[in-house]
C-alpha cells in the first residue's frame, strides 16, 4: 500500500529557528505538491514540482521559505528564520503527470513556532 | 477577485439521506474539478475528478456535477452513513503559467451525518 510519508509529523521550535520538513513521495510519482493548511486561510498551494524541476513557487514567502527536491525520493521544505505566523499543518502531496493530477497526500507536519 | 466559495456552515443530515454539498467559483476557469474528503488530523483524500468538458461523474454512492457556465459543481452522498462525516473540499484544476496545473482548494464543508 503505497503512501506519501512525511517527517516529523510534530514540530515545536522557537522563533528565530530553522524548519526543514521532509516528504517521501510515491514511488513513480512525477509531481510533488507542498501545502500548508491553517483554520483561517484553508489549504493554501506553496510550491509543486514536476520531474523534481519546480514549476510554480509563487504561493511561497520567497524571503524565508525554500522548497527542494534533492532527489526522486525526497522534498524539503525550509523555512529559517521561522515566524509564530507560520504555525500550521504542513502537507505533501505527489501525483503522476500528464495532468490532471490526482493528489495523494501525505499525513502532514504540524509545526507550532513560539 | 478569484474566489472558490463552499458552504462554510456545517451540514447536518440523518442517516440514509442524500447530502448535497455545493461548490461554486468566480474569476476561474477550470480545466477540472475534483472532490477530496478529509477526516480530522489527517491528509485529503481524493474522491472524484470531473473534467470542465463533462457533465456528471459517479462512483459507487457519490455523484459529481459540474456546470461551467453557473460556475458551480454539486457533490451528491446518497444513503449517507455516520461514517461519511468529515470535511468535503472542492478543488479547481487551473492550467499554469510555467506548464502543468495548480489546484487550488476551497475551505471545505463539515458533514454530520446523525444515526
Amino acid at each position: 500500500d503505497a503512501r506519501v510519508t512525511q517527517t516529523p509529523r510534530h514540530k515545536v521550535t522557537e522563533m528565530g529557528q530553522e524548519v526543514t520538513m521532509r516528504c517521501q513521495p510515491i514511488l513513480g510519482h512525477n509531481t510533488v505538491f507542498w501545502y500548508r493548511q491553517t483554520m483561517m486561510q484553508g489549504l493554501e498551494l506553496l510550491a509543486y514540482f514536476r520531474n523534481r524541476a519546480p514549476l510554480d513557487d509563487s504561493g511561497m514567502p520567497k524571503d524565508r521559505f525554500s522548497a527542494e527536491m534533492p532527489d526522486a525520493t525526497l522534498a524539503t521544505l525550509k523555512i529559517q528564520p521561522s515566524e509564530p505566523r507560520d504555525s500550521a499543518v504542513y502537507f505533501c502531496a505527489s501525483g503522476f503527470n500528464p495532468p490532471p493530477d490526482t493528489q495523494y497526500f501525505g499525513p502532514g507536519t504540524r509545526l507550532t513556532v513560539l | 477577485s478569484q474566489k472558490i466559495e463552499q458552504n462554510s456552515e456545517a451540514l447536518n443530515i440523518q442517516e440514509g439521506k442524500t447530502a448535497t454539498l455545493t461548490c461554486n467559483y468566480t474569476n476561474y476557469s477550470p480545466a477540472y474539478l475534483q472532490w477530496y474528503r478529509q477526516d480530522p488530523g489527517r491528509g485529503p483524500v481524493f474522491l472524484l475528478l470531473i473534467r470542465e468538458n463533462e457533465k456528471e461523474k459517479r462512483k459507487e454512492r457519490l455523484k459529481v456535477t459540474f456546470d461551467t457556465t453557473l460556475k458551480q459543481s454539486l457533490f451528491h452522498i446518497t444513503a449517507s452513513q455516520p461514517a461519511d462525516s468529515a470535511t468535503y473540499l472542492c478543488a479547481l484544476g487551473i492550467r499554469g503559467n510555467t506548464g502543468g496545473f495548480k489546484t487550488i482548494f476551497g475551505a471545505g464543508t463539515r458533514l454530520f451525518v446523525k444515526a
